[in-house]
């Protein structure tokens, strides 16, 4: 069955902390990778995604992933978050057609 | 702006009183989508229209239903909420070209039963 794992329900970071969030699927097809955002009190809107190429990927607001397929996942990262950075994060899967399956989300804190 | 609008933004309803929620877009996507999320979930698809054709989830209770009369609008119907359907409900779109293509999400509609 396809399924995506946000390992981090809840993270609470200092502004210029580094961080790494993980993301795990489990899909035995072609995937297509997402992170949305939504900033408190906004829809969900699209970070960065992956289809095919470099696995390293680039979205929006100094955000990257990294899709590595011998592990099934596709962690986010950012050098160092601002407190405009705090959102909740939905990893998603493409899981063929329009499908997509979405994690759990992970709630990030930034303290000021 | 294009967007995705829905309304109400919350909306209150009774138990086993039908309740309509509905979305509109002014991005002239040929795809809509339904989620269902509750409290510290995942999203959760539960149907989809690719132009006026339907796409139901499996996994759908036949208490949701969905009305797209055309390319802006789209709608969801809730025949008898239980207590179970509180919830936010999230509309999105996309165009339909590729798999690669974003979905642009609406506010939500969220849903209280009493």
């Amino acid at each position: 069955a396809q399924s995506v794992s946000q390992h981090n329900h809840h993270v609470i970071l200092s502004e210029a902390a580094s961080l790494e969030l993980g993301c795990n699927y489990s899909y035995g097809g072609t995937v297509n990778l997402f992170w949305y955002v939504q900033y408190p009190g906004q829809h969900l809107q699209l970070l960065l995604k992956y289809f095919s190429g470099d696995p390293l990927v680039k979205g929006i607001k100094g955000f990257e992933a990294e899709f590595i397929k011998s592990k099934f996942s596709f962690n986010l990262r950012k050098p160092s978050v601002q407190w405009s950075d705090t959102a909740e994060y939905f990893c998603a899967l493409r899981a063929g057609g329009f499908k997509t399956i979405f994690g759990a989300g992970t709630r990030l804190f930034v303290k000021a | 702006d294009a967007m995705v609008i829905q309304n109400p933004r919350y909306q209150v309803t009774q138990f086993g009183k039908p309740v309509t929620l509905s979305c509109s877009q002014t991005l002239n996507h040929n795809v809509m989508y339904w989620y269902q999320q509750k409290s510290s979930q995942a999203p959760k698809l539960l149907f989809h229209y690719y132009d006026k054709d339907f796409n139901n989830e499996a996994d759908t209770p036949d208490n949701f239903q969905s009305r797209r009369p055309n390319t802006s609008f789209c709608f969801l119907d809730i025949r008898s909420p239980g207590l179970g359907d509180a919830a936010m409900y999230l509309c999105a779109t996309s165009r339909a070209t590729t798999d690669q293509e974003t979905q642009y999400f609406g506010p939500g509609t969220r849903l209280l039963v009493l």
